[in-house]
């Protein structure tokens, strides 16, 4: 199966800082990657698929990048809400895979 | 909107079984494949099984094969998942998630998740 990779584990920011995370594919997975975050207590919720494409009601401050095995999620400006755990997942192959998870916490 | 609601977690011994539903609402159910996807407390997230909209499809993690059996209700909105065999590794938060397409040729991501119920397997 294939293995994801995120990076760093968690990142300490401030409100308004800039948040790159980083997801890392064992073998290509062409773009199909998905990104979702997921908040204390409750389910993820689904923010980018394919790569770049963002979810319904999904706000612009999000953004996903890369193809192949490197994938990127960019957050332009870290609002309250945001600091929350963010997991990638491929959809390449049989079975779907997650990463580790990145906790994104305040500074 | 859409809303999953999962039930039927519990305490159960190792070697036991237990039923799982997923109650949905906010969209056309037998559209959709569905999906269970498992967090053991402190952890990440794991996917466990995937029926197709129909329930004539299924697929499964190799760590539950042979002793999960996932099935839908469309008359009833309801998923479930049977689980037999449990042992400690099969302790979780079991999700139910929502796929955007009807079959299961190919993984997907999941749109729409609920809130999760929790199996413990203890004696």
């Amino acid at each position: 199966e294939i293995l994801l990779t995120q990076s760093p584990a968690t990142l300490s920011l401030s409100p308004g800082e800039r948040a790159t995370l980083s997801c890392r594919a064992s073998q290509s997975v062409s773009s199909y990657l998905a990104w979702y975050q997921q908040k204390r207590g409750q389910g993820p919720r689904l923010l980018i698929y394919d790569a770049s494409h963002r979810a319904t009601d999904i706000p612009a401050r999000f953004s996903g990048s890369g193809s192949g095995t490197d994938f990127t999620l960019t957050i332009s400006s870290l609002e309250p809400e945001d600091f929350a755990v963010y997991y990638c997942q491929q959809r390449s192959n049989w079975p779907p895979t997650f990463g580790q998870g990145t906790k994104v916490e305040i500074k | 909107q859409v809303h999953l609601v999962e039930s039927g977690g519990g305490v159960v011994q190792p070697g036991g079984s237990l039923r799982l539903s997923c109650g949905a609402s906010g969209f056309t159910f037998s559209c959709c494949a569905m999906h269970w996807v498992r967090q053991a407390p402190g952890k990440g997230l794991e996917w466990v099984a995937v029926i197709s909209h129909d329930g004539n499809d299924e697929n499964y993690a190799d760590s539950v094969k042979g002793r999960f059996t996932v099935s839908r209700d469309n008359s009833k909105n309801t998923l479930y998942l049977h689980m037999n065999s449990l042992t400690s590794e099969d302790a979780a938060l079991y999700y139910c998630a929502k796929d955007w397409v009807a079959t299961i040729s190919t993984p997907r991501h999941l749109d729409f998740w609920g809130q999760g119920t929790l199996v413990t397997v203890s004696s």
